[in-house]
């Protein structure tokens, strides 16, 4: 188990280009998160999927992102004509949920990938 | 969003004293979170909490669940200078949404 891999790292480009993040989650687990996270935050929820299905997206993803979990193991992140205000972490995080009874479910993170829009 | 009140919202202790933080919600939480964080990276997972009243121990980590559900303290013992760093609670309700405390920052003076 290598835990949640998110590449780039770090990725720096001038407003109005467009960037795409990959996250692979742990094998097997079934469901995968987006966060966005500023300076003396703490993470905020953008979408998840479970498997490909994508069952939830925050109104803070506006129609220039874009998240794609093709075939239920990695997904893509794209932010399309990006702004200054796109600047932060974007982190990934993954589980295995299931149900005993009530809800139980433990999300990891990956290390996220840092985004500086000049 | 929504967020949880987590408390205090930093620290600055001598090396081997204990340390004290805790979380708070309006809302019951099925699941309570500590995770750590340190610059530039991802949080990591510490201590996961499943029911309420329950009282978990990793390492020199102790977290517990309120018998309320709609709190968590984490405590950590005998603090070392890797202890630095920015702690998060995360509540989970039955909509499956992590909602987050703003952090705990923890320095340590050796």
């Amino acid at each position: 188990d290598t835990g949640v891999s998110q590449n780039p790292r770090h990725k720096i480009t001038k407003r109005g280009q467009n960037v795409t993040f990959r996250c692979d989650p742990i094998s097997e687990h079934n469901r995968l998160y987006w966060y966005r996270q500023t300076l003396g935050q703490g993470p905020e929820f953008l979408t998840y999927f479970q498997n490909e299905a994508q069952l939830e997206k925050s109104r803070l993803l506006s129609d220039r992102f874009s998240a794609e979990r093709p075939k239920g193991s990695f997904s893509t992140l794209e932010i399309q004509r990006t702004e200054q205000g796109d600047s932060a972490m974007y982190l990934c995080a993954s589980s295995l949920a299931r149900t005993s009874g009530f809800i139980q479910e433990t999300q990891y993170f990956g290390p996220g990938t840092r985004l500086l829009v000049l | 969003g929504q967020q949880l009140n987590q408390s205090p919202q930093s620290m600055f202790i001598q090396e081997g004293e204990d340390v004290s933080m805790n979380c708070t919600s309006s809302s019951i939480f099925n699941t309570w979170l500590w995770y750590k964080q340190d610059p530039g990276e991802g949080p990591v997972l510490l201590i996961a909490l499943y029911k309420a009243g329950e009282l978990t121990s990793n390492g020199r980590l102790t977290a517990q669940f309120g018998i309320t559900r709609k709190d968590s303290f984490l405590n950590i013992s005998a603090s070392i200078p890797s202890d630095v760093g920015i702690y998060f609670c995360a509540g989970q309700g039955n909509n499956r949404k992590l909602i987050w405390g703003l952090g705990t920052s923890l320095a340590v003076n050796p």
